[in-house]
């Protein structure tokens, strides 16, 4: 079974800290997926990996960077954290193609203090 | 731009009723994939159905059945004799080879639909 494990659960922080969130998938696939949830938004593309060290931007990437040094892990980096990146963060990998299904983490419900 | 509508934000019905989720998308691409996926309680979205724009077969797996209808840009999703296991937020969404960058596919999700079944 494929499996996206995700660091923490549940996260909390201060405003102005950073924050790594941390993805690894199993499967070895290639493109990689970091997704914001809010209630009555859906789910909001940050940035997106489609192989190691590369990455593009999402819809919403202000205020996120991402690292990509080895195929199977994906982070998320909050550089100065704030109060309107209080959110769940999902992670999600899947082989290319368009076709394909994406696999998601159990997700990291981060809270900024 | 591709787009993905579901109407309906939230559900309640009573176990054994059966229920359809709406969702309607808009593409200009000619190849596109419809996906749906279900999100429990406990947060993990998972994959339960893909389909391409090729096929407009309906599907059924079990108590779930999906319509697509490209002439209404539909493809809507129906549980039989729904059980309280049901109870999720149901996200469509569709993804095209055009909406590519850079070689990484992305999805386009619905705002997603909250069912509750009660008991």
């Amino acid at each position: 079974d494929v499996k996206v494990t995700q660091s923490s659960r549940y996260l909390v922080k201060r405003t102005g800290e950073k924050v790594f969130l941390e993805c690894v998938q199993d499967m070895d696939h290639e493109n990689m997926f970091w997704y914001r949830q809010d209630p009555g938004l859906g789910l909001r593309l940050i940035y997106f990996s489609y192989d190691v060290k590369m990455k593009e931007k999402g819809d919403i990437p202000e205020g996120y960077s991402v690292s990509r040094e080895k195929k199977e892990r994906f982070s998320l980096i909050l550089e100065s954290a704030s109060t309107n990146q209080t959110s769940m963060y999902l992670c999600a990998s899947s082989f290319g193609g368009s076709y394909n299904e994406q696999f998601f983490g159990p997700g990291t419900r981060l809270t900024v203090l | 731009a591709q787009k993905v509508t579901q109407a309906q934000t939230e559900i309640s019905v009573v176990e054994k009723e059966d229920v359809t989720l709406d969702c309607v998308y808009e593409t200009r691409d000619t190849t596109y994939y419809l996906f749906w996926y279900k999100q429990p309680p406990s947060g993990e979205l998972v994959f339960l159905i893909r389909r391409n724009s090729f096929d407009e077969q309906n599907e059924i797996s079990g108590r779930y059945s999906w319509n697509f209808q490209k002439s209404t840009s539909s493809f809507n999703f129906t549980i039989t004799a729904s059980q309280v296991v049901d109870s999720a937020v149901y996200f469509c969404a569709l993804t095209s080879p055009l909406t590519t960058q850079g070689g990484s596919e992305k999805l386009v999700f619905g705002k997603g639909m909250k069912l509750t079944v009660n008991p």
